[in-house]
């Protein structure tokens, strides 16, 4: 089966810097690689999403970047704020099939 | 769009009776609700796949005469913890997934609900 890795599992960063997480996966027949951010007490919320015929995408200041050779996908927040500080899990998929999440990585901006 | 709701948001039980957890898509249809179980600073663990219409598959480990799954409608999945027992003691989150075709492009995407924790006495 699918084995998704996560790092860091924390990450501090000062308000306006960037943030950085990285996840690889084992199975190359992956197709989709979403981003949720998890606020305590709630469920996970979709915030960017890749597929696999893409390298690159970005939404105002959060972009995700896909290397299928290497297996690696990665979540960049620019422009960090305080609001962005919560627990970020990626998560990896082949079509029709179930999600295989990251172990989360907490994200702590400080003003 | 994509809403998923869940219910109760939190819940507070004896231990050896049971607690059912509702999972609901409000703007869609989902053939396929997903239930996991997430411990404090832990990721999802994906406890079964709910199917409309057909018996849940479970994953390894979790038992089925626990965690009974009913998934009746297009919109609904129920979750119930039989003689829950303070181990039980949980976050549980559904999500529920949409499928279907964007021109030439199939896709795959799940939408959570807001959790229920659950405390067992």
């Amino acid at each position: 089966g699918e084995n998704v890795e996560q790092h860091p599992s924390t990450l501090s960063v000062q308000e306006g810097d960037s943030a950085v997480i990285k996840c690889t996966y084992s199975d190359s027949a992956s197709n989709y690689f979403p981003w949720y951010k998890q606020e305590l007490g709630k469920g996970p919320q979709l915030i960017i999403d890749i597929r696999s015929n893409v390298g690159e995408k970005k939404d105002q200041r959060i972009a995700v970047t896909l290397n299928k050779t290497a297996k690696h996908f990665s979540l960049h927040i620019t422009e960090t704020q305080p609001e962005d500080s919560a627990v970020y899990f990626c998560a990896a998929s082949k079509t029709g099939n179930q999600f295989y999440f990251g172990t989360g990585t907490s994200l702590t901006v400080i003003p | 769009g994509a809403v998923v709701s869940q219910h109760p948001s939190w819940v507070i039980c004896k231990s050896g009776t049971s607690v059912k957890i509702e999972c609901r898509s409000l703007d869609f249809q989902a053939t396929t609700m997903f239930w996991y179980r997430q411990f404090p600073k832990q990721s999802l663990m994906l406890m079964a796949t709910s199917n409309e219409g057909s018996k849940a598959t479970y994953e390894q480990g979790v038992e089925k005469d626990k965690f009974l799954i009913n998934h009746a409608s297009l919109t609904l999945s129920t979750l119930t913890v039989t003689s829950a027992h303070p181990e039980d003691s949980s976050f549980y989150i559904c999500s529920a997934r949409v499928t279907g075709l964007a021109g030439l492009r199939s896709y795959n995407e799940q939408f959570f609900g807001p959790g229920t924790r659950l405390t067992v006495l």
